[in-house]
């Protein structure tokens, strides 16, 4: 069975600072795309990162950085120089069932602090 | 329009009503799709639509369950005779291709079954 797992519920930060929020998973698959989704009270879902499995360089975006370990099946997510905005939820995310789903971890409530 | 929009934002009805909740996609957007988000949880795939024709249903709970997208563009998620278990965030997502694509989320409907 494909499984996303986020063992962390809750995680808070200082302004400024770095916070990386964990990620494994389980898949027969080889070729994939992982994802991660902030999603702000607001409760819209809005893409933060995307990294595909047959890449070996770890995704970047601004101050967003993922460490992939394919072998390990982990994908954790990297929050540098935090802001007040990244105060949210966020959730790993793969696809699943001949790409037609996404299969979600339970998410991670991330406060920053100022 | 500019983003997935879904209406209403909130709906509350009595045990046994039926709803109906909108998505409007973002335009050219060729998948879709309907996730439900119980409180504390990630969301879990209900079904998916590539253009008018719906490719999996898998996800939905029940027959009380009925999602239709008839000219390929606005969807419509049915639920009849609510139950108290359907209480939940009802997410809607637009993508150009594929689930490995961007998707991009409305700010769901929040059913309450009281």
């Amino acid at each position: 069975a494909q499984t996303v797992t986020q063992s962390q519920p809750e995680m808070s930060v200082q302004e400024a600072e770095t916070v990386t929020l964990s990620c494994t998973y389980d898949t027969s698959e080889n070729n994939y795309y992982l994802f991660w989704y902030k999603q702000p009270p607001s409760r819209q879902m809005i893409l933060v990162i995307r990294q595909e499995a047959y890449k070996q360089q770890n995704a970047t975006e601004n101050r967003f950085s993922v460490n992939f370990q394919k072998a390990a099946k982990s994908f954790s997510l990297k929050i540098s120089d935090s802001q007040l905005g990244d105060t949210a939820m966020y959730f790993c995310a793969f696809p699943a069932g001949n790409n037609r789903k996404l299969i979600w971890g339970l998410g991670t409530s991330l406060a920053v602090n100022p | 329009g500019a983003g997935v929009s879904q209406s209403p934002r909130y709906k509350v009805a009595k045990r046994g009503q039926d709803v109906a909740l909108r998505c409007d996609p973002i335009s050219g957007h060729v998948s879709l799709f309907w996730y439900q988000q119980a409180l504390g949880q990630g969301p879990e795939f209900l079904t998916y639509f590539q253009n008018e024709a719906q490719l999996d249903k898998s996800g939905l709970p029940s027959d009380r369950f009925f999602a239709e997208r008839p000219e390929g563009s606005v969807s419509t998620l049915k639920i009849q005779r609510t139950q108290q278990e359907d209480s939940a965030v009802y997410l809607c997502a637009s993508s150009v291709g594929t689930v490995n694509t961007e998707a991009f989320f409305g700010q769901g409907t929040r059913l309450t079954v009281v």
